[in-house]
């Protein structure tokens, strides 16, 4: 599969735990994306990174981080997890960080905290 | 701030009449608004941008600056348009996207 991947499919915690999804773009492209899909908040973005470096912030919360490798696969770190967190985590990547370049997405990691 | 609201959370039309998908946006400067479009099943994906002023399966979408609206039409509806339509703003200084809540578009045989 040539296409964006995410592991884990799924994950289950507790609260206070933390986890860890990877995402790894699709052959070629630079721009890592990272979005949190729940039921009460919608879809929100979360961050941008290309090629190493962080692009763009949106609603993420300190207790989240993310990084891009040099290989460009991304994880996205989630510390002191609470109930509010379950939601389903989307990364996409894109060839540039433009808006002008399609964003491909991924199937996304489904994260229940208990 | 900037927001991107589309009102109606679920919009069931009959095949081969025309659609309308409402996207409102309140943003200080020029916007980049997109679509996306999430299929039962499917991952999400770009349906279209304004920038481009495509046409993509029949959908368009023309930017008012005027009414600060981004709503998506097509003339008319088929049963595999049915799918979860987010409206999406690019935020051209920082960089942020913002997504509204969505809708969910029935075609009905």
């Amino acid at each position: 599969d040539s296409g964006v991947t995410q592991t884990p499919k799924h994950l289950i915690t507790a609260t206070g735990q933390r986890v860890t999804l990877r995402c790894s773009p699709r052959s070629g492209d630079l721009s890592v994306y990272w979005y949190q899909q729940s039921l009460d908040q919608g879809l929100q973005f979360l961050i941008q990174y290309y090629n190493g470096e962080e692009r763009a912030k949106g609603n993420i919360l300190e207790r989240f981080s993310a990084q891009q490798f040099p290989d460009l696969h991304s994880e996205l770190n989630l510390s002191s997890l609470e109930l509010g967190d379950s939601a389903l985590y989307f990364c996409a990547s894109s060839i540039g960080p433009e808006p002008g370049d399609t964003q491909y997405f991924g199937p996304g990691t489904r994260l229940t905290v208990l | 701030a900037q927001r991107v609201t589309q009102p109606e959370k679920l919009l069931s039309v009959f095949k081969g009449a025309p659609v309308e998908l409402k996207c409102n946006y309140s943003y200080s400067g020029s916007p980049e608004l997109f679509w996306y479009v999430q299929y039962s099943r499917q991952r999400l994906q770009l349906l279209l941008r304004h920038i481009s002023r495509e046409s993509i399966k029949g959908f368009t979408a023309d930017l008012n600056k005027g009414e600060t609206s981004f709503h998506l039409k097509k003339p008319f509806a088929q049963e595999e348009d049915s799918a979860m339509y987010y409206c999406a703003l690019r935020d051209s200084g920082t960089y942020k996207y913002i997504f509204g809540t969505g809708t969910r578009l029935k075609v009905l045989a």
